[in-house]
């Protein structure tokens, strides 16, 4: 079937810095990816839609100059954290369409910014 | 996407079948219930979804009442492996923005 897959995994940066995670399908091309975050026994929240060759759409109250998305190719999305802070420290976790419309999911990125 | 409403948890015994219950009744007519799943740190995974008709693969079996007010995923012989938050979701087959509700945490015991 589909995959999505995230890097990394597990990734602990300074705070003030950026960190960048990577969203790819491996085998089929997404036009369009989803990234959310997911914070400690709460339930995924959608921050932005991903769109391959054009700017990313942003849910209300997420700073898209801070969670910069690029969507270069047709199966790679990015999301960079720009200027961490540890309250930016979660489970992010990306999304694209497979086969028959089905949604498939990344396997996760913790973030955590010290 | 039409809200869904699922008990916050439930139990089952290892070896028993699990049956999951999702309510929504506001669903519309190009909606369809889609089911996944998240184990504790890790990515959702696709279990199975349906529009009106009743659907079955590897993992599950989805019941979908006439009315599609209701549906009912069932795991027909739980394993430890099975413990997880499952989430019902109602959303166009064509639309791929998914709306995660707090789903069901559903728990095997030996």
């Amino acid at each position: 079937g589909a995959v999505v897959s995230q890097h990394p995994s597990r990734v602990i940066c300074k705070s003030g810095t950026s960190v960048k995670i990577e969203c790819r399908s491996l085998d089929f091309q997404a036009t369009t990816m989803f990234w959310y975050r997911q914070f400690p026994k709460k339930s995924l929240m959608l921050m932005a839609t991903s769109n391959e060759g054009s700017k990313a759409t942003y849910e209300q109250g997420v700073e898209k100059d801070k969670f910069l998305i690029n969507h270069a190719s047709l199966t790679l999305s990015t999301l960079t954290v720009t200027s961490a802070h540890p309250e930016d420290s979660s489970f992010y976790i990306c999304s694209a369409g497979g086969f028959g419309n089905t949604i498939y999911f990344g396997e996760g990125s913790w973030l955590t910014v010290v | 996407d039409a809200k869904t409403t699922q008990p916050t948890s439930m139990d089952c015994a290892e070896g028993r079948a699990a049956n999951l219950p999702c309510n929504h009744s506001t669903i519309s007519g190009n909606e369809y219930v889609y089911w996944y799943r998240q184990i504790h740190s890790q990515g959702p995974q696709y279990i199975i979804h349906g529009l009106k008709n009743n659907e079955t693969n590897e993992m599950a079996s989805l019941i979908i009442t006439e009315d599609r007010k209701s549906s009912t995923l069932i795991l027909p012989h739980a394993t430890l492996r099975d413990t997880a938050v499952y989430y019902c979701i109602a959303n166009p087959q064509s639309g791929s923005r998914l709306t995660f509700g707090e789903g069901t945490q559903l728990t095997v015991n030996p």
